[in-house]
């Protein structure tokens, strides 16, 4: 049973728009959460996080919200570049366990 | 500069054959993990290793083994007992948990391709 859900497999948004990739979870005990992106052939790189203690966390062009009521967190990138088309990773570290747990990943496109 | 490394970047394996892929990190990570990741599947884990000498089985350890004999490498054997082997395979490393740390680094992964 999947403990981190990422439903939509890809999405596609215009160049300079925002692109939102949302992510949901079952365990209220999960510590922390962090994004990944990965390119093709190559091997995953840390993006972001947010601490469970947080409900928003931003860096330069990215923004992770996190919802823990709805157990929902989501991604925003604004405004999006040709270069952020990868797969994004949506993780969650479950609380004194050193496992990371990975959805299955959301291909995001970003069209001229 | 410190890293994890992959090696080969590519790999074939006839059917029936087993194969050792590589994972070396200067890092200084007590963790290291091997995940596995195929079209639509996600990163699946396949065995991880907390310590030196010690590691435990992932979701889909069949058909695979490992060793910990250093600190800076965490070899996988992809044996002749995996059905599948064909998939691309990720290597990373994390220091222990102290609830300060909290991402992995990988590797650039090995694409094993069983001919």
């Amino acid at each position: 049973d999947q403990q981190v859900k990422q439903n939509s497999p890809s999405l596609s948004v215009q160049e300079g728009r925002i692109s939102i990739l949302n992510c949901d979870y079952t365990n209220s005990m999960f510590d922390y959460f962090l994004w990944y992106k990965k390119y093709p052939a190559e091997g995953p790189t840390f993006l972001i996080s947010i601490s469970s203690i947080k409900d928003k966390n931003e860096d330069g062009r990215f923004t992770v919200f996190l919802n823990k009521s709805a157990k929902h967190l989501s991604l925003h990138i604004v405004p999006s570049q040709p270069g952020d088309s990868a797969v994004y990773f949506c993780a969650a570290l479950p609380n004194r366990d050193d496992k990371i747990i990975f959805g299955k990943g959301t291909r995001l496109h970003i069209l001229p | 500069d410190g890293g994890i490394t992959q090696s080969p970047k590519y790999l074939f394996r006839k059917e029936g054959q087993n194969v050792t892929l590589s994972c070396e990190q200067n890092l200084n990570h007590d963790a290291m993990y091997w995940y596995r990741q195929d079209p639509g599947q996600g990163l699946r884990l396949i065995y991880y290793s907390q310590i030196v000498n010690d590691f435990q089985k992932g979701d889909i350890a069949e058909g695979y083994s490992v060793s910990r004999e250093k600190k800076e490498s965490f070899p996988l054997t992809v044996t002749s007992a995996q059905k599948n082997p064909t998939a691309f395979y990720l290597c990373a490393s994390s220091r222990a948990q102290t609830g300060l740390n909290y991402g992995y680094t990988f590797g650039s992964g090995t694409r094993l391709t069983v001919v």
